[in-house]
């Protein structure tokens, strides 16, 4: 059965420095949408992205982050210059279409910002 | 800004027995709901989905009552078996957003056998 993949399962790096986190959706999928859920909270969206442009962020999704799809296959969120409290688990999604409400989630990377 | 509420942050039930989670949400233009199940160390597993044309979705064991009048959901898991323990998302968004899902905090239900 096709699934959402992420790389890596945990990242830790220091402050200030730059990551990249990295999804394969679905293959037949059209949209993608990334979520974070700090430890002990909600799961929270970020962006969503369609035919190579983000459709939609949220007021966390400032100008540290960014999100890009390299290539046919790969999306990825890049996030600046972290900070202690982008400490989080990051989950990317694809649905199929718009109107589709079903999102496939991946298993999450766990960033750790020291 | 809490437009999705889970007010029971745990739940245990019997083995066999109906689980029964509650969800309230604020916002009227809400038009579609989901709940989502979400094991340890993995991302949210979509479950069922109701629109809010709806007032019961139902897909095997699981069942989701809409009332939009109280603007209150709840997922029926019936009969509740141990595999079924998980923290369970409620999350809801609107048709001139399709992309941004809001979660609530998510119940913990523990399953007993």
């Amino acid at each position: 059965e096709p699934e959402v993949t992420q790389t890596p399962s945990h990242q830790v790096t220091q402050m200030g420095q730059e990551v990249i986190l990295r999804c394969v959706p679905i293959s037949n999928h059209l949209y993608f949408y990334w979520y974070r859920q700090i430890l002990g909270q909600k799961v929270e969206f970020l962006v969503s992205f369609y035919n190579n442009e983000i459709s939609e962020k949220s007021e966390i999704f400032d100008d540290q982050f960014s999100v890009e799809r390299p290539d046919g296959s790969n999306f990825t969120l890049k996030i600046r210059s972290t900070k202690l409290e982008d400490s989080a688990m990051y989950f990317c999604a694809s649905s199929v279409s718009e109107s589709s409400y079903e999102q496939y989630f991946g298993p999450g990377t766990r960033l750790t910002v020291t | 800004d809490q437009q999705v509420k889970q007010n029971s942050p745990s739940l245990s039930v019997q083995e066999g027995r109906i689980s029964i989670l509650n969800c309230d949400y604020t916002n009227s233009m809400f038009d579609y709901f989901l709940w989502y199940k979400k094991y340890p160390a993995e991302g949210p597993t979509f479950l069922i989905s109701i629109s809010s044309i709806k007032d019961k979705n139902e897909d095997g064991r699981f069942t989701v009552f809409l009332n939009k009048s109280a603007k209150h959901l709840s997922l029926h898991i019936v009969p509740s078996q141990p595999g079924d323990s998980a923290v369970y998302f409620c999350a809801a968004g609107d048709k001139t957003s399709y992309d941004k899902v809001i979660f609530g905090p998510g119940t913990s239900l523990s399953v007993i056998p």
